[in-house]
């Protein structure tokens, strides 16, 4: 089985700050990682993913995340961010070996928050 | 292309009454979860199938039932609604494990 923690429940940042939203996974097995992103009333949609490869992960509208094995992390940072970029952000975790690892597990979200 | 779609947008219910939760996808997605939303507890998978005929408990599946008759649909059934119930459902589909999940724009259901 899976879990995910994410660090932070809200962050709130000036637009053009830098911002870095805190994600931490458990698991048994080795795993593929996600990010999705949430829009106030609106389904979620994929921002960046981790299967293999590269560590460093780059995703749309500017955002990256790296995955660090020995921290079993996955933290997701944009250089500087847009009001636009206000929204609830979620990171999400599923085993790579496939049968009953097939369950994408989610954290509890990180609001994001973007002032003028 | 419609990706996925969910209907209805809204519903209220009153406790003991039943409905389903329709989803449909055009994508010939082999994987279909279906996820319930609650403030301050993210989504948790409720069932998943990994290609029709076959269906899977997720980690909050009492009260719900599915079946994967189709590849394209996965509908869910609240066979007596309770205020717990109370929640926006999404359902999501992907072409193969561990590939990008699409999800549906989410049912707001509540249960008086």
């Amino acid at each position: 089985a899976q879990s995910v923690t994410q660090l932070d429940s809200q962050v709130p940042v000036f637009e053009e700050a830098p911002v870095e939203l805190r994600c931490n996974y458990s698991s048994s097995v080795s795993v593929y990682l996600f990010w999705y992103v949430q829009y106030p009333n609106q389904g979620l949609q994929l921002l960046l993913k981790y299967l293999s490869g590269s560590t460093l992960v780059k995703g749309i509208n500017g955002f990256e995340a790296e995955f660090n094995k020995s921290q079993t992390s996955f933290h997701l940072r944009k250089p500087s961010v847009h009001i636009s970029d206000t929204a609830e952000y979620f990171c999400a975790v599923t085993g790579n070996s496939g049968g009953s690892n097939y369950k994408l597990t989610f954290g509890k979200g990180t609001l994001l928050t973007v002032n003028p | 292309n419609a990706g996925v779609t969910q209907t209805p947008k809204f519903q209220v219910l009153k406790t003991g009454q039943s409905m389903t939760l329709q989803c449909a996808q055009d994508m010939n997605h082999e994987y279909m979860s279906w996820y319930r939303q609650d403030p301050g507890m993210g989504l948790r998978l409720i069932h998943y199938s990994v290609g029709a005929g076959i269906t899977d408990q997720g980690e909050v599946p009492n009260g719900y039932n599915v079946s994967r008759s189709t590849t394209e649909d996965f509908p869910l059934r609240l066979l007596s609604a309770a205020p717990s119930q109370t929640s926006v459902y999404f359902c999501a589909s992907s072409s193969r494990w561990g590939d990008t999940q699409y999800f549906g724009p989410g049912t707001r259901l509540t249960v008086l």
